[in-house]
């Protein structure tokens, strides 16, 4: 396993309240995305980042943000949560963009 | 965006080979097609992934077909430890990096 740790594993908040979830890696690894799966859709990107600073927009990333600062820290952030954000999401790290993926375990999130 | 269809389940016995489809007609020469499985309530695992040749791994193999519009997941011996969603996917190199996970294909293993 590659070290992935997520917080919070679980959050309920209200609408338009910010939220914003941590991805921690072990692994150096140079990658690293968030997704949100949701029934029937799948897993779908959000956003991903490439490095330190460096950071791009996945096929739903309209309503979050993300910021990388470290290497192992990978910040997705809702400014201004909606019950449509209600999912669970799902970060995950590679060494390069065609190597395997290793997912953590998740974070449940509910807006009320 | 190239995409991937996949059977929506399938279902199979116990020490028995598996073999999970995956079209992907629009698919580019710079994709590269990966294999992920989900168990309940877990994250995804990787499983295989590949360009143009056939690929083994511990897990499994993966056979492209030639004209890489398909391909196929074989599990050698489902055990009951192989039930998950699969996801076949195509990853895509270069500035124009793009992901996209089909639905999946729920499979259910049979003692």
């Amino acid at each position: 396993d590659a070290g992935i740790t997520q917080s919070p594993r679980h959050k309920v908040t209200e609408t338009g309240t910010p939220v914003t979830l941590r991805c921690h890696q072990t692994e150096n690894h140079r990658y690293m995305y968030w997704y949100r799966q949701d029934p029937g859709h799948g897993l779908r990107l959000i956003h991903y980042s490439y490095g330190v600073k460096d950071t791009d927009k996945g096929e739903v990333s309209d309503g979050y943000s993300v910021s990388r600062s470290k290497t192992e820290d990978f910040l997705l952030t809702l400014e201004s949560a909606t019950s449509s954000q209600t999912s669970v999401y799902f970060c995950a790290t590679s060494r390069d963009l065609n190597n395997e993926q290793f997912f953590g375990p998740g974070t449940r999130l509910t807006v009320l | 965006d190239a995409k991937t269809t996949q059977p929506n389940s399938m279902e199979s016995n116990e020490e028995e080979p598996v073999h999970l489809p995956c079209n992907h007609s629009t698919i580019s020469g710079t994709d590269y097609i990966h294999w992920y499985r989900q168990l309940p309530s877990q994250g995804p695992e990787y499983v295989i992934h590949g360009l143009t040749s056939n690929v083994n791994n511990r897990m499994a193999s993966l056979a492209i077909a030639e004209d890489r519009k398909s391909s196929t997941l074989i599990l050698h011996r489902a055990t009951l430890r192989d039930a998950a969603v699969y996801y076949c996917i195509l990853i895509s190199e270069g500035s124009n990096y793009k992901l996209t996970f089909g639905k999946g294909t729920l499979l259910t293993v049979n003692p």
